[in-house]
């Protein structure tokens, strides 16, 4: 069955510095989402892209991150300068369509020092 | 802002019962998704039951949806060593392009073998 696929599974990076979280979606869909979950904490939304722009985003998604379609299967989740807040585990997401289901990578732990 | 809250948080049955988990939520919705989470891996999609469906299976999963009461349940039949794990509702107020999951915190399910 076709998976969405993340890299790296754990990103350490100094506060101040940028990260890339790196997505490969399922190779028919064309809606694709981040989503990120602080230890012990809910999953929450961060952003929704579709047709080459943000169709959704979340208070959280603030002028320090960024998403790109770089090419015809990657989708990227920057943040320009990190702070110990943004530790969490990001979760990319892929659907066919907005009413079914989406399916999930396994994440990126992404730890700031 | 519409919140997915499962009850128990966390609940502990024999191999061979039925695990049954509750879901409240506080704005309309389009549909309801339930998800399950192993420790350490992405969210996988259960089912999605949509704002005009009242029911629907899925092998052993039965899932229910009171708009009235704004809750749903998901039933686990003949519960399995290997359905421990964390399981999520999430619920989708749009449609479209704009489609966001708003998470719950989850429950924790231990099946004893």
């Amino acid at each position: 069955e076709p998976e969405v696929t993340q890299t790296p599974s754990h990103q350490v990076t100094q506060m101040g510095q940028e990260v890339i979280l790196r997505c490969v979606p399922i190779s028919n869909h064309l809606y694709f989402y981040w989503y990120r979950q602080i230890l012990g904490q809910k999953v929450e939304f961060l952003v929704s892209f579709y047709n080459n722009e943000i169709s959704e985003k979340s208070e959280i998604f603030d002028d320090q991150f960024s998403v790109e379609r770089p090419d015809g299967s990657n989708f990227t989740l920057k943040i320009r300068s990190t702070k110990l807040e943004d530790s969490a585990m990001y979760f990319c997401a892929s659907s066919d369509l907005p009413i079914k289901p989406q399916h999930f990578g396994d994440g990126t732990r992404l730890s700031i020092l | 802002s519409q919140q997915g809250e499962e009850d128990p948080q966390a609940l502990s049955i024999q191999e061979g019962e039925n695990a049954t988990m509750n879901c409240s939520y506080k704005t309309s919705i389009n549909n309801l998704q339930w998800y399950r989470q192993n420790s350490g891996r992405g969210l996988v999609h259960l089912i999605l039951i949509r704002s005009n469906e009242r029911e629907k299976h899925s092998g052993r999963l039965r899932v229910t949806l009171d708009t009235s009461k704004k809750s749903s349940s998901l039933l686990i039949t003949a519960s399995r060593a290997a359905d421990t794990a964390s399981y999520f509702c999430a619920t989708d107020a749009f449609a479209g392009a704009n489609s966001k999951l708003t998470f719950g915190k989850g429950i924790t399910l231990s099946v004893r073998p």
